[in-house]
């Protein structure tokens, strides 16, 4: 069964270093999103991209972080210069169809902690 | 904007009882219910959905009516095991190539 797949699983980093999570979605899947959850509860919507293209972003999204689709499979996030603040848990997710219909495919996550 | 309540938890229950976990949500439009479930350590998945008003969604032995007069998506199941221990989140489709909005999950301990 196809699966949306993450690296790393786990990453520790200090504060105000650049992170890059990756992220490898459903291969006929045409959006993609990052999520991000803190404390094993809420699950807060980062961003949501779209040919080639940021469709939505929330708050939370600021110049710190970035998106990139770079070569057709891979889907990466990048922070800049971590804070404290950012340790969480990071999904990405995938869907064919748009979020409305569709349901979002998710990936095991990548633990960020930030020293 | 769009937003989703979910009943507070954590909840406990003893094997086999009746689950409900409540789930009402404010919305333009008609959009798509979701419930996912995320298990300890686990990303999270997709335990059913509904597109439409009066629509039910069931999977497992859940089940999830969406209630356009209530706006409200009640996740249901009459006999609940331990496997069934899990957060479950309730999520509201967003428009276009938009964003889901989840609730803030509750959290379901099920006891031998």
């Amino acid at each position: 069964e196809p699966e949306v797949t993450q690296t790393p699983s786990h990453q520790v980093t200090q504060m105000g270093q650049e992170v890059i999570l990756r992220c490898v979605p459903i291969s006929n899947h045409l959006y993609f999103y990052w999520y991000r959850q803190i404390l094993g509860q809420k699950v807060e919507f980062l961003v949501s991209f779209y040919n080639n293209e940021i469709s939505e972003k929330s708050e939370i999204f600021d110049d710190q972080f970035s998106v990139e689709r770079p070569d057709g499979s891979n889907f990466t996030l990048k922070i800049r210069s971590t804070k404290l603040e950012d340790s969480a848990m990071y999904f990405c997710a995938s869907s064919e169809w748009a979020s409305n219909t569709g349901e979002l495919f998710f990936g095991e996550g990548s633990r960020l902690t930030v020293l | 904007g769009d937003s989703v309540t979910q009943m507070e938890g954590p909840v406990t229950l003893s094997e086999e009882a009746f689950l409900t976990i409540n789930c009402t949500y404010t919305a333009t439009g008609y959009p798509s219910l979701f419930w996912y479930v995320q298990y300890p350590g686990e990303g999270l998945q997709l335990l059913l959905k509904a597109t439409k008003a009066d629509d039910k969604g069931s999977n497992k032995g859940f089940e999830a009516t969406y209630r356009k007069e209530t706006t409200s998506f009640h996740l249901e199941k009459g006999s609940v095991q331990v496997s069934d221990s899990a957060v479950y989140f309730c999520a509201l489709g967003g428009s276009g190539a938009g964003k889901s909005t989840f609730g803030d999950g509750t959290t379901l301990t099920v006891k031998p």
